[in-house]
């Protein structure tokens, strides 16, 4: 079935430093991308999103690339902030009956920024 | 705008004991779902509906849980005679559409503990 890998936690950085957080995917047909994050205390929000092959989701600095032929979705900022900490998974959407839109997720990749 | 809202927000229960976890969808939302997050983990999908078909409860872990959304807006998720591997978060999702495409808002979840 369809399933989605992330690259194991927890990562900490300093302030400033470059941000990737890998995400590699297996589904049948063509899924829809998602990048959501979980703030301390907070529920799931939406990050970034990527419909179809090549596309480029892009929010508050974070972007993340479809791309079909490695079969990957990772996130990538290039200068991490303190408020940035939090947990971050990795989605994809997973058709079921009559175009439902399930979500899969990874096992989440917790992300600690040190000023 | 009022976002996707869960009640209650913590919940803890003595093993066998009934609970019903309500989901308040954002207005006008046609699809709903609800997940299961076990700590440190992703989330993990349950069940869905449109409107108040419920189109897939694949993801029900077991005949002891129960899902309705009668009118085709709140939703409740009921488990019967609780067990001590049911304490989990459980998240609702509601998104405009059924569309693979489409984001779906997240409420801030029920923390279940079952003792």
């Amino acid at each position: 079935g369809n399933s989605v890998t992330q690259m194991e936690g927890p990562v900490t950085l300093s302030e400033e430093a470059f941000l990737t957080i890998n995400c590699t995917y297996t589904a049948t047909g063509y899924p829809s991308l998602f990048w959501y994050v979980q703030y301390p205390g907070e529920g799931l929000q939406l990050l970034l999103k990527a419909t179809k092959a090549d596309d480029k989701g892009s929010n508050k600095g974070f972007e993340a690339t479809y791309r079909k032929e490695t079969t990957s979705f990772h996130l990538e900022k290039g200068s991490v902030q303190v408020s940035d900490s939090a947990v971050y998974f990795c989605a994809l959407s997973d058709v079921r009956v009559q175009g439902a839109q399930k979500l899969v997720f990874g096992q989440g990749t917790r992300l600690t920024i040190n000023p | 705008g009022a976002g996707v809202s869960q009640s209650p927000r913590y919940k803890v229960a003595k093993r066998g004991q009934d609970v019903a976890l309500r989901c308040d969808p954002i207005s006008g939302h046609v699809s709903l779902f609800w997940y299961q997050q076990a700590l440190g983990q992703g989330p993990e999908f349950l069940t869905y509906f449109q409107n108040e078909a419920q189109l897939d409860k694949s993801g029900l872990p077991s005949d002891r849980f129960f899902a309705e959304r009668p009118e085709g807006s709140v939703s409740t998720l009921k488990i019967q005679r609780t067990q001590q591997e049911d304490s989990a978060v459980y998240l609702c999702a509601s998104s405009l559409v059924w569309s693979t495409q489409e984001t779906q808002y997240f409420g801030p979840g029920t923390r279940l503990l079952v003792l």
